[in-house]
């Protein structure tokens, strides 16, 4: 398959605890991207993280890469109802023809109990 | 900007029919992306545009499948024959850079009876 893999494919909290998605990959990468989608929408970029790069914070959200494993996690701290939504890593990276190749992950489900 | 826009929103079709689902990118981007949605085999890319130049249309399913961008504010995604195997969610999405934020459109929910 070319699709990442994420787990856990569902994960139930309660809001004001931390929230942490895994992705693994398959190819040599250039960048990492994650993306939430609620119900019935399309998705919506939160971070970008690039190959070079080991960690990345935005706001409640810290992003770690580690190349070696091909691996990346997405941590949302002091989560609320709203961050209800799927979590997808996007990879890209060229293949041996040069051409460009976006792969997106199957998608973590995440449920903040109120 | 009003995002990409996709249309219609939904669309429900009977096997062996013509299904065009229409995109509008953001204005300035040069990448288009249209993508498939379903549970069992998750977000795939099906083909993308840079310039209205197909680059990469390897995710395509099969012949029955084809898309076009006659020019910079406009794309389809054509299903002719449609089957029931094709219902899913499709996206369009485009960009202004090779790698970055892609801006998702609200996507057209396809169903084949």
């Amino acid at each position: 398959s070319q699709q990442g893999e994420e787990d856990p494919q569902a994960l139930s909290i309660q809001e004001g605890e931390n929230a942490t998605m895994n992705c693994s990959y398959k190819t040599s990468i250039n960048n990492l991207q994650w993306y939430r989608q609620n119900s019935g929408r399309g998705l919506v970029h939160l971070i970008l993280i690039r190959s070079n790069e080991r960690e990345k914070h935005s706001g409640r959200l810290r992003v770690t890469l580690d190349t070696s494993k091909k691996s990346s996690s997405l941590l949302i701290t002091a989560s609320r109802a709203a961050d209800t939504a799927s979590y997808f890593c996007a990879t890209d990276g060229r293949d041996t023809s040069g051409t460009y190749k976006y792969i997106f992950g199957t998608g973590t489900r995440l449920k903040v109990l109120a | 900007d009003a995002g990409v826009i996709q249309s219609p929103r939904h669309e429900v079709t009977e096997m062996g029919q013509e299904v065009t689902l229409r995109c509008k990118p953001i204005s300035g981007h040069d990448y288009l992306f249209w993508y498939r949605q379903t549970m069992m085999r998750g977000l795939e890319l099906l083909i993308y545009f840079n310039n209205n130049v197909p680059i990469d249309d390897s995710g395509m399913p099969e012949d029955r499948f084809s898309a076009k961008m006659p020019n910079a504010s406009f794309s389809t995604l054509k299903i002719q024959p449609s089957e029931p195997r094709d219902s899913a969610v499709y996206f369009c999405a485009s960009t202004d850079r090779v790698v970055g934020e892609q801006y998702f459109g609200p996507g057209t929910r396809l169903t084949v009876t």
